[in-house]
C-alpha cells in the first residue's frame, strides 16, 4: 500500500516571503500522480498543483511549485512571495495510475501560517 | 462556477442515534468520493461511485456506514447507530472522470460531533 509522509505539522511564513512545505511518499508503481491541496478553514478543499510522475519537468502553477524527486520519492511544494490568503491546510496526495478506479492517497498536513 | 454541496454543514448527534449526510456534485460529473477526515489527518476515502454503482468501499464500516446514489446524482451516507469515534469531517467529491488525470473537486464538508 501507497504511504505519504508530511514531517511538519506547522510551518510559518511573513508575506512576500517564500516557504517549502515537504512530502515523501512509498509506493512501488512507476505510473502515478503527485498532489498538493489547499484546505482553508471551513472552506472546501482545492487542488494547488499537480505532477504526473511519467515527466521530469517540475509543475509550475504562478506563486506555487514543486520540486518532485522521483529516484528520491520526494514531492516538496514551494510558495513564493507568500500572501495571508495562503493561510490554510496543506496536503499531499498520490494517487496511481494502474487503475481508473485508483483512490487518492493523503497525508497528515502541514498547517500554514502566515504572518504580516 | 459550479461547486460540490454538501448538507448540513454541522450536526451534532448522540450516540446510538442515526443520522445522514447529502451531496450534491458538480452537474454532469459521473464520479462521487465520500471521505472522512478525522482532526488532525488527511481524508480518507470511504467509498466511490462510479453514476449509480459502487466500485470501492473497501473502507466503508458496513455494519454501521451505508451510502447511495440512486440515480447517478445526488447522494446519501448514512449512519446507523452512531458511535463517538465517528466524530469526524465527512466530505465529498466528484470528478468528470474516474481516474488520476481528473481532477476531484471538494465540497465544503459536513461536520459530526457525535456525544
Amino acid at each position: 500500500a501507497q504511504t505519504v509522509t508530511q514531517s511538519q505539522p506547522e510551518m510559518s511564513v511573513q508575506e512576500a516571503e517564500t516557504v517549502t512545505l515537504s512530502c515523501t511518499y512509498d509506493t512501488s508503481e512507476s505510473d502515478y500522480y503527485l498532489f498538493w491541496y489547499k484546505q482553508p478553514p471551513s472552506r472546501q478543499m482545492i487542488l494547488v498543483i499537480r505532477q504526473e510522475a511519467y515527466k521530469q519537468q517540475n509543475a509550475t502553477e504562478n506563486r506555487f511549485s514543486v520540486n518532485f524527486q522521483k529516484a528520491a520519492k520526494s514531492f516538496s511544494l514551494k510558495i513564493s512571495d507568500s500572501q495571508l490568503g495562503d493561510a490554510a491546510m496543506y496536503f499531499c496526495a498520490y494517487r496511481s495510475d494502474s487503475s481508473g478506479y485508483s483512490t487518492l492517497t493523503f497525508g497528515k498536513g502541514t498547517m500554514l501560517l502566515v504572518s504580516p | 462556477e459550479a461547486e460540490v454541496a454538501q448538507s448540513p454543514r454541522y450536526k451534532i448527534t448522540e450516540k446510538s442515534q442515526a443520522v445522514a449526510f447529502w451531496c450534491d456534485p458538480i452537474s454532469g460529473h459521473a464520479t462521487l468520493y465520500w471521505y472522512r477526515q478525522i482532526l488532525g489527518q488527511g481524508p480518507e476515502l470511504l467509498v466511490q461511485f462510479q453514476d449509480e454503482s459502487v466500485v470501492d468501499d473497501s473502507q466503508l464500516p458496513k455494519d454501521r456506514f451505508s451510502a447511495e446514489r440512486l440515480k447517478g446524482v445526488d447522494s446519501t451516507l448514512k449512519i446507523q447507530p452512531a458511535e463517538l469515534g465517528d466524530s469526524a469531517m465527512y466530505l465529498c467529491a466528484s470528478s468528470s472522470q474516474p481516474g488520476s488525470p481528473y481532477e476531484q473537486y471538494f465540497g465544503p464538508g459536513t461536520r459530526l460531533t457525535v456525544t
